[in-house]
């Protein structure tokens, strides 16, 4: 069964750490999303790769967030520094293009709480 | 810009009761898809929807997608204490190309 990893599945950090979420999308899955999820937010879209290449990350707050893809098997988010507004599940997806649409599948997420 | 609203927010049924959420767009749909979340989960994709008027089941879901592909529906019948999560629908902004934009959900409270 094909799933999507991420690591870590928690961190706790203080204000003002640098963290780093990773994700694998799954093999031959040429989408890729970051979200954040939070109570009062609900599921936002932090960044979109398609093919690697960076597509859309204008939910991103730019100056402390940003999204990477290295590589087709690794994609990364990194918050540097974090802030205790930052604490949230954060998820990763993967996902197909096709014709009639993309599904999405989803990581089991990083819960990230910032001290 | 293009907004997918979701009702209600959340709804609290017995157990064997039915549930309904609807999902409502603001543009037209190239296509709709559902997705569950259990407590302390992740969104997993249940189904999509790509042709007006269309109507899939799964066991006691039905979807359904109207025939102006601006609005979808989700309907549980006989609800168990399984069905409980957050009910998510969500569709590309502009063609099927485009990213997918996520509704607000539906939570789902079912009580034994």
């Amino acid at each position: 069964d094909a799933r999507v990893t991420q690591t870590p599945r928690h961190k706790v950090t203080e204000m003002g750490q640098e963290v780093t979420m990773r994700c694998q999308p799954i093999l031959g899955h040429n989408t890729v999303f970051w979200y954040r999820q939070t109570m009062m937010q609900g599921l936002e879209l932090l960044a979109y790769f398609r093919n690697r290449a960076p597509l859309d990350d204008s939910g991103m707050p730019k100056d402390r967030f940003s999204a990477e893809m290295p590589d087709a098997t690794l994609a990364t988010l990194k918050i540097q520094p974090s802030e205790p507004r930052d604490s949230a599940v954060y998820f990763c997806a993967s996902g197909i293009l096709t014709q009639g649409g993309e599904t999405q599948y989803f990581g089991p997420g990083t819960r990230l709480l910032v001290l | 810009g293009q907004q997918v609203m979701q009702i209600p927010q959340y709804q609290h049924v017995q157990e064997g009761e039915d549930f309904t959420t609807y999902c409502n767009s603001s543009t037209t749909l190239s296509n709709i898809q559902w997705y569950k979340q259990r407590p302390g989960g992740h969104p997993v994709f249940l189904i999509q929807l790509v042709k007006s008027g269309e109507v899939k089941k799964q066991k006691r879901l039905t979807f359904q997608f109207g025939e102006a592909k601006k609005n979808s529906s989700l309907h549980i019948t006989a609800t168990q204490t399984t069905d409980v999560g957050t009910y998510f629908c969500a569709g590309p902004r502009k063609t099927s190309y485009d990213k997918v934009i996520f509704g607000p959900g539906t939570s789902l409270s079912v009580i034994p």
